[in-house]
């Protein structure tokens, strides 16, 4: 098992440039979440899907937008970035929508805009 | 709202020496607490959990926890670190008003030889 993929590993942009990251899950995990980490600041929630279907808004979702492809696959599409999009973006998945439920991460995409 | 404080941003310790790395929160009742460990280059990965019962618990790696309402603190310790466990630490604190984690800032740990 693979467990939890992202892709690409790193990727440099220009302010004003779209692009899409991508997830995905082997574990049959029915939630999917999207992070961003800015030093000191941990890991904060920019979106996150419950179950295949539905997506909700986190606590910065702004400039962010979202597609649960499947089951398995879950992307973050930046429309036009910015300088302060700059950061690691994790993808993780649980079982279910429920800070009870243990979250497993993907190794993290570092993103920079200049 | 919930927060949770890692004072630490920075800690070096001898290989062999024991750790302590803190946690302090902020919540209104019995909280979730997590700690996640994120070695270089990799995803986080849970170490323990306490959700209720006994205050102290036992992860992976040799690192145990203790919860201490009173002080609203959940502190990572280990024993004896080894060059391995140089990482970045998050504690976490849930569930908040959507039912989510809340991450702390995180602290790095060095380990010198």
């Amino acid at each position: 098992n693979a467990g939890v993929t992202q892709t690409p590993k790193f990727q440099v942009l220009k302010t004003g440039q779209s692009m899409t990251l991508q997830c995905a899950q082997d574990m049959n995990h029915n939630s999917m979440y999207w992070y961003r980490q800015d030093p000191g600041m941990g890991l904060r929630l920019i979106y996150y899907s419950a179950s295949e279907g539905t997506t909700d808004k986190g606590e910065v979702p702004n400039g962010y937008n979202v597609s649960r492809l499947n089951k398995r696959e879950f992307s973050l599409r930046l429309e036009s970035a910015a300088p302060s999009q700059t950061s690691v973006y994790f993808c993780a998945s649980s079982e279910s929508v429920s800070s009870y439920n243990e979250q497993f991460f993907g190794p993290g995409t570092r993103l920079t805009v200049l | 709202a919930q927060s949770v404080t890692q004072p630490d941003i920075h800690i070096t310790v001898s290989e062999g020496a024991s750790l302590e790395l803190r946690c302090n929160y902020s919540y209104g009742a019995t909280p979730y607490l997590f700690w996640y460990v994120q070695s270089p280059g990799q995803g986080l990965q849970l170490l323990l959990k306490y959700f209720s019962g006994d205050t102290l618990v036992q992860g992976i790696k040799g690192f145990e926890a203790e919860f201490k309402r009173s002080q609203s603190s959940f502190n990572l310790r280990k024993p004896s670190v080894h060059w391995s466990d140089a990482a970045e630490y998050f504690c976490a604190v849930g569930p908040n008003a959507g039912n989510m984690l809340t991450f702390g800032g995180g602290t790095r740990l060095m380990v010198k030889p």
